[in-house]
């Protein structure tokens, strides 16, 4: 099956850094990958969808100059949180779109602001 | 715009008990439904999809769900449930276009399972 994999697993930082979280397929290229958000005990928001070679598209409600996205390859799709707060803290999963409507998600990144 | 509700937030099974989670949809054309299964800390495992045909889908793990259009119902069953199938359990349904395939997501179900 299709592998897509997240770094880092776990992240720790400062209020007020910045943190960059990739996102890989590994063993197939995406043109389309997408981010979401999972608060404790709750579902999957999707913020943005990530395309290669262009902007990506922001859900309503998501700060794009919060949440920076970047697809510089069919491989890479990278999520930076910039001035993190305590409130950006969540669990942070990519999915990539291998074909239609066949998405295949990373393990996560959980991000602890302090 | 697409929604997906499963209404049981919890839900305890015996082990080697039989089990259903609930997920009913709204959409307003043919939907795209899938099952995902997230264990502890962990990303999505897709368990089952429904694009077209027959509506009895399997799935991996011993899993099936069958797609009842007339009640927009799209549930998760297993005929014997084991200690490791425990996780939380997530429908979700997708656009019927094509590119860019955005999901939506239920609230999940957790399930837990007793000795």
């Amino acid at each position: 099956g299709a592998v897509v994999s997240q770094h880092p697993s776990r992240v720790i930082c400062k209020s007020g850094t910045s943190v960059k979280i990739e996102c890989r397929s590994l063993d197939f290229q995406a043109t389309t990958m997408f981010w979401y958000r999972q608060f404790p005990k709750k579902s999957l928001m999707l913020m943005a969808t990530s395309n290669e070679g262009s902007k990506a598209t922001y859900e309503q409600g998501v700060e794009k100059d919060k949440f920076l996205i970047n697809h510089a390859s069919l491989t890479l799709s990278t999520l930076t949180v910039t001035s993190a707060h305590p409130e950006d803290s969540s669990f942070y999963i990519c999915s990539a779109l291998r074909a239609f409507n066949e998405q295949f998600f990373g393990p996560g990144t959980r991000l602890t602001v302090l | 715009a697409q929604s997906v509700t499963q209404p049981d937030i919890h839900i305890t099974v015996s082990e080697g008990a039989s089990l259903e989670l609930r997920c009913n949809y709204s959409y307003g054309a043919t939907p795209y439904l899938f099952w995902y299964v997230q264990s502890p800390g962990q990303g999505l495992q897709l368990l089952l999809k429904y694009f077209s045909g027959d509506t009895l889908v399997q799935g991996i793990k011993g899993f099936e769900a069958e797609f009842k259009r007339s009640q927009s119902s799209f549930n998760l069953r297993k005929p014997s449930v084991h200690w490791s199938d425990a996780a939380e359990y997530f429908c979700a349904v997708g656009r019927s276009n094509f590119g860019n395939e955005k999901l939506t997501f239920g609230t999940g179900t957790r399930l837990t399972i007793i000795p």
